[in-house]
């Protein structure tokens, strides 16, 4: 697609459920970021995947979070044991180059 | 910590008039740094962006300053537009020209009165 594209646009789950939300890249670009807005905050960096390095999780907040991008293409972040502090907008972006941030319309988690 | 600060959450102008948004950060490692557009229910948009070798960039009606000396840098929007509204992220990253993540600010809710 022209964009990109994350699944679910919403998501309410009950507390102590595992969640994934998914995102699918632009074609071609090699970095791919997951972010996440707390109500009233910024955009908080979670993880970034830079072609087949090592990703960079330093902003995951606990090891509840976890994510993956397969083949290089589409990324899964995974939430284990849900929690309301969790609940939050998740927002995905790919680049070319850091010039180039192109952000989902991201995933509402309410968790309840 | 919150490295990059935008410590206005709202403002309001006059259509047709200027807007100027405020961002100041602490890291002096930052090089680079960015403005982003974001309207409810859709990802936020990159507007304009800024080397730290430079202290003006313009792109029509936006324009961003940057001020290293004070860690300081803002975004001028002239004339203002009723499309304008929306919140926006001041961002920074530490390696320019290379993919890096960016620390955002907690982003400025712009109204633009008709």
């Amino acid at each position: 697609g022209a964009g990109v594209s994350q699944s679910p646009s919403n998501k309410v789950t009950e507390k102590g459920k595992d969640v994934e939300l998914r995102c699918d890249p632009i074609s071609g670009h090699t970095a791919l970021y997951w972010y996440r807005q707390s109500l009233g905050q910024g955009l908080e960096f979670l993880i970034y995947f830079q072609g087949n390095s090592a990703p960079d999780k330093s902003g995951l907040p606990s090891d509840r979070f976890s994510a993956e991008r397969t083949g290089g293409s589409v990324s899964t972040l995974t939430i284990q044991r849900t929690q309301q502090e969790d609940s939050a907008v998740y927002l995905c972006a790919s680049s070319p180059t850091h010039y180039g941030y192109t952000f989902g319309s991201g995933t509402r988690l309410t968790v309840v | 910590d919150q490295q990059v600060k935008q410590n206005s959450p709202s403002l309001s102008v006059q259509e047709g008039r200027i807007s100027i948004l405020n961002c100041d950060y602490t890291n002096s490692m930052f090089d680079y740094f960015l403005w982003y557009k974001k309207y409810p229910a859709e990802g936020p948009t990159f507007l304009i962006s800024i080397s730290s070798i430079k202290d003006k960039n313009e792109d029509g009606r936006f324009t961003v300053f940057l001020n290293k000396s004070a860690k300081h840098l803002s975004l001028h929007i002239v004339p203002s537009q009723p499309g304008d509204s929306a919140v926006y992220f001041c961002a920074a990253s530490a390696i320019a020209g290379a993919n890096s993540k960016l620390t955002f600010g907690k982003g400025i809710t712009l109204s633009v009165r008709p």
